[in-house]
């Protein structure tokens, strides 16, 4: 089955590092990515990582997978005010002719001075 | 590059009420999605097109949910009756031809929010 569970919230004070985790189900994922979405927009890619990897590093970004654990995580160093959004892991079911994303609840990053 | 676009922004209708969205994707995207976001939840998948035929739309409530690429760029999502359980934004993605590109990233829109009451 497809299903990708995440933490609801996470406080950070700003210049913290931050790390939001996301585990999934679909041991076939290709790809796994993570969005941003502030209020009243629509959802941006920020990075995402093939399965094969480990890791992948992208400015104050770091993405790590366990594949064997199906444990997907984000940090983001130095957090920022300007980090404070809903994060959505996603990932991209094993089929070849689809970019159908199945996307977690969502995890609400609050940054405090 | 100019992103996806969608209108409106905001929309509210009564229960029973019809409503349309309207998507205009990234050019040279081959691949438009529509997603509901219910409040508090991520978006799920209403129906992907590839050009203007439809690839998946297991999801899609057939009964009052609709939805056209009829010329292969631009979409139409309509619901017709609403009932107020549809309230959510409704988000319109784009991507390059996932058949020529291995991993071609979603681009979305602002959304649409509606509000049925």
């Amino acid at each position: 089955g497809e299903d990708v569970e995440q933490s609801l919230f996470l406080s950070v004070r700003e210049g913290d590092s931050s790390v939001i985790n996301c585990t999934y189900t679909d041991s076939s994922s290709t790809y796994l990515y993570w969005y941003k979405q502030e209020p009243g927009a629509g959802l941006q890619l920020l990075t995402y990582i093939f399965s094969n990897m480990d890791m992948k590093q992208d400015q104050r970004l770091t993405v790590l997978l366990n594949k064997k654990d199906k444990h997907l995580s984000l940090r983001i160093a130095d957090t920022q005010t300007g980090d404070s959004a809903i994060y959505f892991c996603a990932e991209k079911p094993g089929t070849y002719n689809t970019d159908k994303l199945i996307f977690g609840t969502g995890t609400r990053l609050q940054v405090f001075p | 590059e100019a992103g996806v676009a969608q209108s409106p922004r905001y929309k509210i209708i009564e229960k029973r009420q019809s409503v349309a969205f309207w998507c205009n994707p990234i050019s040279g995207h081959a691949t438009l999605y529509w997603y509901q976001q219910i409040l508090g939840q991520g978006p799920k998948l209403l129906i992907q097109f590839q050009n203007n035929g439809v690839v998946d739309d297991s999801q899609l409530p057939k009964d009052r949910f609709s939805a056209e690429r009829l010329k292969g760029v631009d979409s139409t999502l309509k619901i017709q009756p609403a009932k107020l359980e549809d309230s959510a934004v409704y988000l319109c993605a784009s991507s390059l031809d996932p058949r020529s590109s291995y991993n071609s990233p979603l681009h979305f829109g602002n959304g649409t929010r509606l509000t049925v009451t």
